[in-house]
């Protein structure tokens, strides 16, 4: 069985950097068949995607976010990664890794979630 | 850029009842590439249907979507208590790819 699992700090100061790991178990993340990207959540509110990227390392991200946002993939590790740059108060959310089908393009894997926190 | 519009916002309904959940783009869109997930309180969300009509695996039949160009629907047919959760659309355009989620609808014990 597939598993997705987010690992990385809790909390981060205002203007520094987010950073994520999501760690692949039960499958490969070097497939053709997908792709790994970041969902992230604030409390209380809707989904925001953030962006994905292939094994191959071409990536696709959130238009509105696109310059904050850096997705990296290590399939040695089975491992990919997410930056998030100059953080504010609203970037304040729990953090989800995910799999996301490359034909039909559905996300059919999440991790569990993790809480970030924006804070001096 | 695509908006989806999920409504309402809220549905008060009995276990037993039938729910109807609808979802709206602000231009056609490609079913093929229309989802719908399933959200509980402090849960990730849960894949329910995709290609606006498919079941995801294990998922009951009691859920089913429908739709095309710029209206879709999710219908539970009858609401169970493990039913009762947020539901959220989403789509996927490729002008630039981006995965877009509607803003959900939560579906509450009457």
């Amino acid at each position: 069985q597939l598993q997705l699992q987010e690992s990385g700090p809790g909390l981060v100061k205002p203007s520094e950097t987010l950073s994520l790991t999501c760690t692949v178990s039960g499958g490969s993340i070097s497939s053709s068949s997908h792709y790994w990207g970041w969902i992230r959540q604030p409390p209380g509110k809707g989904l925001e995607w953030l962006g994905n990227i292939y094994y191959s390392g071409s990536s696709y991200y959130n238009p509105s976010l696109k310059s904050r946002v850096t997705i990296s993939v290590d399939t040695s590790k089975n491992q990919f990664s997410l930056k998030l740059s100059s953080v504010t108060a609203a970037d304040t959310a729990v953090y989800y890794c995910a799999r996301h089908d490359a034909d039909t393009r559905e996300i059919d894997y999440w991790g569990q979630g993790t809480l970030v926190t924006a804070s001096s | 850029e695509i908006v989806l519009t999920q409504s309402p916002g809220t549905l008060s309904l009995s276990p037993g009842e039938r729910a109807t959940l609808s979802c709206r783009a602000t231009q056609s869109v490609s079913s093929r590439y229309l989802t719908w997930y399933q959200q509980k309180l402090g849960q990730a969300p849960r894949l329910l249907i995709y290609g606006a009509s498919s079941r995801a695996a294990g998922i009951p039949d009691r859920f089913s979507g429908s739709g095309s160009g710029t209206d879709f629907t999710l219908t539970i047919s009858r609401l169970e208590p493990e039913d009762f959760a947020v539901y959220y659309c989403q789509h996927y355009g490729n002008s630039p790819p981006t995965w877009t989620f509607g803003q959900g609808t939560k579906v509450e014990i009457k």
